[in-house]
């Protein structure tokens, strides 16, 4: 149990095109995601929390209007990089709390965004 | 001083070896303390979850946190050549918010 899926799982796009990643929890529902990105040999930096039904919550130095996040329902988040040029390329990493065990993280496998 | 500190190795030890990962912190509101695994190009894997001070042992993994010294551990016994990752720490202050991360220590087993 406890499955975070993300799609695409890796995307090569001009630079100026925008970009969605779908972040999904398969057997649970989740009422906070989170979108890390994690570049080459670095931590996964936290970019913004995401609340069903609520506007995220975004770090500092984090664009809102670049990275525009939407989380539809109890099991879908998405992050749309907008305008996306080559030093947004970056690993994008979400993860999910369940709702009824709000101590445990769970992470999905990652997408590969590559801006040529 | 960033709020959690890991040597980023990368470690290489023996098949067979205790392998001992670490991490500091800075910040004592931490209470939840997580170790990931993370192969090339993959998203991190749960390995361990401690809350608060002590000791945790699951197969092969022992997690143990010391909030004292703001210091947490991860150790492998019997080291594979599959554990061969980065392994990351990761630690919270409140159950359902976002992790803080260390950087990630790459250890190779080798056979």
């Amino acid at each position: 149990g406890a499955v975070v899926s993300q799609h695409p799982s890796w995307v090569i796009c001009k630079s100026g095109t925008s970009v969605k990643i779908e972040c999904r929890s398969l057997d649970f529902q989740a009422t906070t995601m989170f979108w890390y990105r994690q570049f080459p040999k670095q931590s996964l930096m936290l970019m913004a929390t995401s609340n069903e039904g609520s506007k995220a919550t975004y770090e500092q130095g984090v664009e809102k209007d670049k990275f525009l996040i939407n989380h539809a329902s109890l099991t879908l988040s998405t992050l749309t990089v907008t305008s996306a040029h080559p030093e947004d390329s970056s690993f994008y990493i979400c993860s999910a709390i369940s709702s009824g065990r709000a101590d445990e993280q769970f992470f999905g496998p990652g997408t590969r965004l590559t801006v040529l | 001083q960033k709020e959690v500190e890991q040597d980023p190795g990368p470690l290489s030890v023996p098949e067979g070896a205790i392998v001992s990962l670490n991490c500091t912190y800075s910040n004592s509101a931490f209470q939840y303390f997580m170790w990931y695994r993370q192969y090339s190009r993959k998203g991190p894997e749960l390995l361990m979850y401690t809350y608060s001070s002590g000791n945790k042992e699951d197969g092969r993994f022992t997690a143990q946190v010391d909030k004292s010294s703001k210091y947490i551990s991860l150790f492998i016994r019997d080291s594979q050549p599959s554990d061969s990752a980065t392994y990351l720490c990761a630690m919270s202050g409140q159950a359902g918010t976002a992790l803080i991360f260390g950087k990630g220590t790459t250890l190779s087993v080798s056979s």
